[in-house]
């Protein structure tokens, strides 16, 4: 694909159960970040994956929170036992080695715990 | 504590004047600053970035950075309705964390 995708594009879920949120990022990219938008709000930096680094999780907002990148590619985002206030956008962002490569960003996934 | 601040705005300019968006950081140390455009329900998309004391120019975009001053600027010369979203900056230390400032809201009036 010409893009970075996401899937699910939404979820809902109930409180207290797990979910997984997919991102696949532009082949060849070997930087890979995952940001969180309340409604209304601006980014929030989760974490940042960088070819065979460790990743930086320094954003997780809790250890509920957790993501692996599989292969140098594919990225999966859990949050564990869901709250009401991680419901939110989730933007998953690829780029070229280098912070001033130009991220792009998937569509997001819009997560709803109810 | 890293900050990167923003007017919220809306900020609100006619039709082929000059938009001026604005955004501070308070970590001395920040290497590489960047300009996100985000329409409403949409995914933020890159401008500019800029990592250099002075101007830059693409097309009808300019960013502006003074280190000392901990200042970073955007400026929309001949603004069109289709500038009309959110702007967000973003600052980086040494390629981690990517800190966003929270945006402000720029409406272009026909």
């Amino acid at each position: 694909g010409a893009g970075v995708s996401q899937s699910p594009s939404n979820k809902v879920t109930e409180k207290g159960k797990d979910v997984e949120l997919r991102c696949d990022p532009i082949s060849g990219h070997t930087a890979l970040y995952w940001y969180r938008q309340s409604l209304g709000q601006g980014l929030e930096f989760l974490i940042y994956f960088q070819g065979n680094s460790a990743p930086d999780k320094s954003g997780l907002p809790s250890d509920r929170f957790s993501a692996e990148r599989t292969g140098g590619s594919v990225s999966t985002l859990t949050i564990q036992r869901t709250q009401q206030e991680d419901s939110a956008v989730y933007l998953c962002a690829s780029s070229l080695a280098g912070v001033e490569e130009t991220q792009y960003f998937g569509p997001g996934t819009r997560l709803l715990v109810l | 504590q890293k900050e990167v601040e923003q007017n919220s705005g809306p900020l609100s300019v006619p039709e082929g004047a000059i938009a001026s968006l604005n955004c501070t950081y308070s970590d001395r140390g920040s290497q590489s600053f960047f300009w996100y455009r985000q329409y409403s329900g949409k995914s933020p998309e890159l401008i500019m970035f800029i990592y250099s004391n002075g101007d830059k120019e693409d097309g009808r975009f300019t960013a502006q950075l003074n280190k000392a001053s901990q200042y970073v600027s955007l400026l929309i010369r001949d603004s069109q309705p289709s500038d009309s979203a959110t702007y967000l900056c973003a600052v980086t230390l040494y390629g981690q964390n990517f800190v966003f400032g929270p945006g402000t809201r720029l409406s272009v009036l026909p």
